[in-house]
């Protein structure tokens, strides 16, 4: 079975600072994707890193990097130069591309909350 | 691109009666998937199409959820005899195609409230 675990139910962050979530999975595909989305509350989920299992390089979107670990099946998301506007639920999803499904399994979440 | 449209946004509803719910894809996307999101929890993968065809549906939760995509472009999800348990968020998303050049678009989802 594939499992997706957030360890941090909840985060806090000032503004202009860094904050890193932790994710870590499991899986049996040799082939895979992983995600990050973001859903601000009341408002719909919104995909923010994509990365590749087979790529070594980790991604990069503006102020956001992820910290991929596949031996140790670790995911991890910095978001850096925090702003008001981050806060929201984070969910970090696996995606296994062996068959034709394509579904996201997702993590529990992450609640992160920007200080001013 | 005028996103991902889920109707209604809320529907309340008594313990027994049906439910439909309505998801408008982003227009060139073949596939569609639904998901099932309760509180405190992530989405949680319900069933999804291909076109018209609806290719994985052992997911769904019990006989009492059933979905169709008539024609390959809207989908309705529907939930028979509801019970208390069936409050929800109920998520849909698109994409073109699958993977990871395919990311899938999420709708503002249909909240479900079981009296």
């Amino acid at each position: 079975a594939q499992t997706v675990t957030q360890s941090q139910p909840e985060m806090s962050v000032q503004e202009a600072e860094t904050v890193t979530l932790s994710c870590t999975y499991d899986t049996s595909e040799s082939d895979y994707y992983l995600f990050w989305y973001k859903q601000p509350p009341s408002r719909q989920m919104i995909l923010v890193i994509r990365q590749e299992a087979y790529k070594q390089q980790n991604a990069t979107e503006n102020r956001f990097s992820v910290n991929f670990q596949k031996a140790a099946k670790s995911f991890s998301l910095k978001i850096s130069d925090s702003q008001l506007g981050d806060a929201a639920m984070y969910f970090c999803a696996l995606m296994n591309y062996g068959g034709s499904q394509g579904n996201l399994i997702f993590g529990k979440g992450t609640k992160l909350s920007v200080k001013p | 691109d005028t996103g991902v449209s889920q109707n209604p946004r809320h529907k309340i509803t008594k313990r027994g009666q049906n439910v439909t719910f309505r998801c408008d894809p982003i227009s060139e996307h073949n596939r569609l998937y639904w998901y099932r999101q309760t509180l405190g929890q992530g989405p949680e993968f319900l069933t999804y199409f291909q076109n018209e065809a609806q290719l994985e549906k052992s997911r769904l939760l019990s006989d009492r959820f059933s979905a169709e995509r008539p024609k390959g472009s809207f989908s309705t999800l529907e939930i028979q005899r509801t019970e208390q348990g069936d409050s929800a968020m109920y998520l849909c998303a698109s994409s073109l195609g699958g993977g990871l050049s395919a990311p899938q678009h999420f709708g503002d989802g249909t909240r479900l409230s079981i009296l």
